[in-house]
């Protein structure tokens, strides 16, 4: 089944604990990308990544960091969480060329920070 | 920075009523699309509409877009319990490698 699979579903964590949050998709998608989610805000973009080793800024990249090293994957890491990260995250993919057009997205990674 | 914003934040309906949503937007884009998300599930794509195209149709949904007023809306017709769920628009301008999505309708159908 085509998907992108996030895990963990849930995590809850303390402030300064270092956390990756992964994410996989078996699509063969070039395109990659992370989002959160607060209410009111709808979803901004963290980072994205248009193929292996290409990483860019979103609108919020302040405090996370992002790998490319296989197109499959596209982890999420954050280095040291601070309670303002507390947080809904996406990952979504897309075909290289249809990343405007289309996002396939994960069920989402639920992080509290304490 | 957002794009587009949903109007109403919130709506609630009985079964097989029609659900009008409203999006509206700042700059001009290339593209306009609607997803799903089912509550704190991922989001799901609905539909797109180009620039150059007013009105699009997909089983129950209709899409419209007004360039000039830089808005759209997306029409649920014969709702069902189902159909309860957000409804965000996103756009993309092409300036940005990004899709920029509004804070949601939250639609509620009442069986």
């Amino acid at each position: 089944e085509a998907q992108v699979t996030q895990n963990p579903r849930y995590l809850i964590t303390v402030t300064g604990k270092k956390l990756t949050v992964t994410c996989s998709q078996n699509m063969n998608h070039e395109y990659m990308s992370w989002y959160r989610q607060d209410p009111g805000l709808g979803l901004r973009q963290i980072y994205y990544s248009m193929n292996v080793e290409v990483t860019d800024k979103g609108d919020v990249p302040e405090g996370y960091k992002v790998s490319r090293k296989e197109k499959r994957n596209f982890p999420l890491i954050l280095e040291s969480p601070s309670p303002n990260q507390t947080s809904l995250y996406f990952c979504a993919s897309s075909p290289g060329d249809k990343f405007n057009e289309k996002l396939f997205f994960g069920s989402g990674t639920q992080l509290s920070v304490l | 920075s957002q794009q587009g914003e949903e109007d109403p934040q919130a709506l609630s309906i009985q079964e097989g009523e029609n659900a009008t949503m409203n999006c509206s937007y700042k700059t001009s884009i290339n593209n306009l699309q609607w997803y799903r998300q089912n509550s704190g599930r991922g989001l799901v794509h609905l539909i797109l509409i180009r620039s150059n195209e007013r009105e699009k149709h997909s089983g129950r949904l209709r899409v419209t877009l007004d360039t000039s007023k830089k808005s759209s809306s997306l029409l649920i017709t014969a709702s069902r319990a189902a159909d309860t769920a957000s409804y965000f628009c996103a756009t993309f301008t092409g300036s940005a490698r990004q899709l920029t999505f509004g804070s949601g309708t939250q639609l509620t159908v009442l069986p």
